[in-house]
């Protein structure tokens, strides 16, 4: 079982605050890295898909990067807003299997 | 905007029962899945599913667990003799994967079936 880890665990920020959280997964054997935006009694809606080294994808106010060699992709969110309050989730594998990090739960306060 | 749908969104049973979960994937997807979180800790990995057979499964995927595609449109997930340790949240997710070495692709997810043993 491929180990893949988000910090931090929970973030409460106030509207506006720029936010940052990481996502850690194995170095070797890359293929693709996909974040997740996850509201409370939804599905998990996709954000990015991630595959080359240096890859930087943006959404908006989101806006992620990849590093395979050292193992982490980055999500940020300039200018919280109380909407993007949800679970985001990272996943790390490839087309037949994904393995998923614990989540960073963000809390934008108005 | 096409959805994956799942039903029951919450099914109750008795230990040793028979359960089966049902999803119905985005039409042209061609790679379909099911995740399952207990409850405080992470997704988990059950299967995958392509061309009619398994791609991959976890460890998690014994032998009390099956999945189906019956009828070109539904994906099942059958669990034969539930336990207390099955309770948990179960989403199918699917992908298209239409085109050979592409990695762009990304899953869609269900809003999920809350199953819990008794």
């Amino acid at each position: 079982i491929l180990n893949v880890e988000q910090s931090p665990q929970s973030l409460h920020v106030q509207e506006g605050d720029s936010t940052n959280f990481t996502c850690s997964f194995p170095s070797s054997n890359f293929y693709a890295l996909h974040w997740y935006r996850w509201e409370t009694a939804k599905s998990p809606e996709a954000l990015f898909v991630m595959t080359l080294n240096g890859d930087e994808k943006k959404k908006g106010r989101i806006s992620a990067t990849l590093n395979t060699k050292e193992g982490y992709s980055y999500l940020y969110i300039k200018g919280s807003q109380p909407e993007d309050s949800a679970t985001y989730l990272c996943a790390f594998g490839n087309f037949n299997k994904f393995y998923f990090g614990s989540g960073t739960k963000l809390n934008v306060k108005p | 905007e096409p959805e994956v749908t799942q039903t029951p969104s919450h099914q109750v049973t008795q230990m040793g029962q028979e359960v089966i979960l049902r999803c119905v994937p985005i039409s042209n997807h061609l790679y379909f899945y099911w995740y399952r979180q207990i409850l405080g800790q992470k997704v988990e990995f059950l299967v995958s599913f392509y061309n009619n057979e398994i791609s991959e499964k976890s460890e998690i995927f014994d032998d009390q667990f099956s999945v189906e595609r019956p009828d070109g449109s539904n994906f099942t997930l059958k669990i034969r003799s539930t336990k207390l340790e099955d309770s948990a949240m179960y989403f199918c997710a699917s992908m298209w994967w239409g085109r050979t070495g592409s990695s762009t692709d990304t899953q869609y997810f269900g809003p999920g079936t809350r199953l819990t043993v008794l």
